[in-house]
């Protein structure tokens, strides 16, 4: 069985400033990870995803995520927010390995970017 | 390259009624999903088809049922609609377990 847990619900950061997104998992097996991008009345979008090669993944629209096994975390991060920036972000997890392999998604967490 | 087609975008439905919803996609992936959205509760798995000619249920299965009819389309059925089954629903595909679902843009259906 997997889970994860979005820390923050609604995160609101400056244009320019450091975006962060937490997300932990919790995974009974190695996982596979992935964050996703939903714009207001569209689906999802991926961002980025961990498949077990390098611990740090790098999305699109500079967007960076690192999977930290000891910390069971996989946060998001962008060095400078723009305002199209602004939507929200799922994490999500799935099992590596076994039958049960579905992905389970975070509650999300609303990107508001402040001019 | 289309991807992920949900029809119809929108639809009111009254309490009781039925209505199929139908996703379809161009990207030769063997799984197929539903998902409902609610605020603050992510997206929810429904129903899913891992490959063409088996559907499983997911976290929330009651009050739906789901026809995989090929290897491209995977519909979604409320036989009786219900006020609680008002959500957004959202159809995705993947090729295989290590590659990420590919969305639809969502059918926002609203059950009075």
């Amino acid at each position: 069985a997997q889970s994860v847990t979005q820390l923050g619900s609604h995160v609101s950061v400056s244009e320019g400033a450091l975006v962060l997104l937490r997300c932990n998992y919790s995974s009974s097996v190695p996982p596979y990870l992935f964050w996703y991008v939903q714009y207001p009345n569209q689906g999802l979008q991926l961002l980025l995803k961990y498949t077990s090669a390098a611990t740090l993944v790098k999305g699109i629209n500079g967007f960076e995520a690192e999977f930290k096994k000891s910390e069971t975390s996989f946060h998001l991060t962008k060095p400078s927010a723009h305002m199209s920036d602004a939507a929200e972000y799922f994490c999500a997890v799935t099992l590596a390995s076994g039958s049960a392999r579905q992905l389970t998604f975070g509650s999300g967490t609303q990107l508001t970017v402040l001019p | 390259n289309a991807g992920v087609t949900q029809t119809p975008k929108f639809q009111v439905l009254k309490t009781g009624q039925s209505m199929t919803l139908q996703c379809a996609q161009d990207m030769n992936h063997n799984s197929m999903y539903w998902y409902r959205q609610d605020p603050g509760m992510g997206l929810r798995l429904i129903y899913y088809s891992a490959s063409e000619g088996t559907t499983d249920k997911g976290e929330v299965p009651n009050g739906y049922n789901v026809s995989r009819l090929n290897k491209r389309e995977f519909s979604l059925r409320l036989e009786s609609a219900a006020p609680s089954q008002t959500s957004v629903y959202f159809c995705a595909s993947r090729y295989s377990p290590d590659q990420p679902q590919h969305f639809g843009d969502g059918t926002r259906l609203s059950i009075l």
